[in-house]
């Protein structure tokens, strides 16, 4: 299976400010994703992150909250926007393997304050 | 709607015991099955069923999909407290490829 980082591993950061996470894999993906969850809850999908198109959000997440970039087969990022503490959330990518099983990236924990 | 439906909600066993968690569910278009294993932040991938009735083994865990009745079990057996984390259960269905919905996941706790 493809080996996933991201970056940072955690965040604490004041309501109103904007944060960026980073998804690095080791090898070249067709599909990504972004999920999160949120304390005591299970994952939930937020994006499909395209390479060469806009991403692709689930019901409930939108682009201007949730910007999402993939500018290749190997990288993509995550801004949260505007944060509050709503927001505090683990936060996940995934890629797709060989058969279509996802593997996930070891996550982002950001506490909003 | 889609469903995804564990059970149960957590579980406390001793060293040695077996485990069954369940999962059942209703969704459109179901492609495959899938089961993690989350001990901190990231789920650890453990299984895909696509097909009835075919077990799927790793060490002491087994897993199982029954498309009839529209559930799958996961088995532990020889529980150690290394076992101890959120199992969750994930269906891919649906229009789009590789999304996935995950159920509320079983919390087990194993103690020594």
């Amino acid at each position: 299976s493809a080996v996933i980082s991201q970056k940072p591993s955690r965040d604490i950061c004041q309501r109103g400010t904007s944060l960026t996470i980073q998804c690095q894999v080791d090898s070249q993906v067709t599909m990504m994703f972004w999920y999160r969850q949120q304390p005591g809850q299970s994952l939930t999908l937020i994006a499909t992150a395209n390479q060469g198109s806009e991403a692709t959000y689930e019901s409930g997440f939108v682009i201007d909250k949730f910007p999402i970039s993939r500018p290749n087969l190997t990288f993509s990022t995550l801004t949260v926007s505007n944060m509050s503490p709503e927001d505090s959330s683990i936060y996940l990518c995934s890629v797709a393997g060989q058969y279509n099983e996802q593997f996930f990236g070891p996550g982002t924990r950001l506490t909003v304050l | 709607e889609d469903k995804v439906v564990q059970s149960p909600l957590s579980l406390v066993v001793h060293e040695g015991d077996t485990v069954t968690l369940n999962c059942s569910y209703e969704v459109t278009n179901f492609r495959s099955l899938l089961w993690y294993k989350q001990e901190k932040k990231a789920p650890t991938f453990l299984f895909m069923l696509t097909s009835s009735g075919i077990e799927k083994k790793s060490g002491r865990l087994s897993s199982i999909l029954d498309k009839k009745e529209l559930f799958s079990i996961l088995n532990i057996t020889a529980t150690q407290t290394g076992d101890s984390a959120v199992y969750l259960c994930a269906v891919e269905a649906g229009d789009s490829w590789g999304k996935l919905q995950f159920g509320a996941g079983t919390q087990v706790v194993v103690t020594p």
